[in-house]
């Protein structure tokens, strides 16, 4: 079946450090891929998404590119702040199908 | 505010007690669902609803029941909780737009 494996946290980083959090998957068909984030006390919103191959989704400097080669999804931003930290999770969707199956999501904690 | 409003934010059940959890949303849209949170588990996936009427199974059914009488609405009951239902339940809804799903704030759920 379809399955989504984040890197596990938590992570812990300085103010303006650069930040990756690995995503890779497995699917049966041709995935579109999100990353969704948790803030404290809150529901999750999108991030952002990317729905085919060599396709880079961005958001609030976050950047993620989907690379088929490596069935991988990996987040990046180049300087995180404080209000960065939050609960981080990996998704698929499979052929149009509404259904999200995610990874088990990475607790990231920005310290000053 | 348009979105998706759960109730109640936290709620504590004695084994065998059933209950219903309330999710609304105010988008029109089609798709809704319910998703279950537990650490080192991510979401999963219980029941979903493409449109009035309409309602399936997910990763996570068995003992919850829901129902889908209006587009708006979409409840999640639980028939006779079990501790292993302790969790935080999200509602989330999906429209065409593509900005992908819009979760509540989610329902703290404590069965002792």
């Amino acid at each position: 079946g379809d399955s989504v494996t984040q890197m596990e946290g938590p992570v812990t980083l300085s103010e303006e450090a650069f930040l990756t959090i690995n995503c890779t998957y497995t699917a049966t068909g041709y995935p579109s891929l999100f990353w969704y984030v948790q803030y404290p006390g809150e529901g999750l919103q999108l991030l952002l998404k990317a729905t085919k191959a060599d396709d880079k989704g961005s958001n609030k400097g976050f950047e993620a590119t989907y690379r088929k080669e490596t069935t991988s999804f990996h987040l990046e931003k180049g300087s995180v702040q404080v209000s960065d930290s939050a609960v981080y999770f990996c998704a698929l969707s499979v052929g149009g199908n509404e259904k999200l199956t995610f990874g088990t999501g990475t607790r990231l904690t920005i310290i000053p | 505010n348009a979105g998706v409003t759960q109730t109640p934010k936290f709620q504590v059940l004695k084994t065998g007690q059933s209950m219903t959890l309330q999710c609304a949303q105010d988008m029109n849209h089609e798709y809704m669902s319910w998703y279950r949170q537990d650490p080192g588990m991510g979401l999963r996936l219980i029941h979903y609803s493409v449109g009035a009427g309409i309602t399936d199974q997910g990763e996570v059914p068995n003992g919850y029941n829901v129902s889908r009488s209006t587009t708006e609405d979409f409840p999640l009951r639980l028939l006779s909780a079990a501790p292993s239902q302790t969790s935080v339940y999200f509602c989330a809804s999906l429209g065409t737009g593509g900005h992908g799903y819009t979760f509540g704030s989610g329902t703290r759920l404590t069965v002792v």
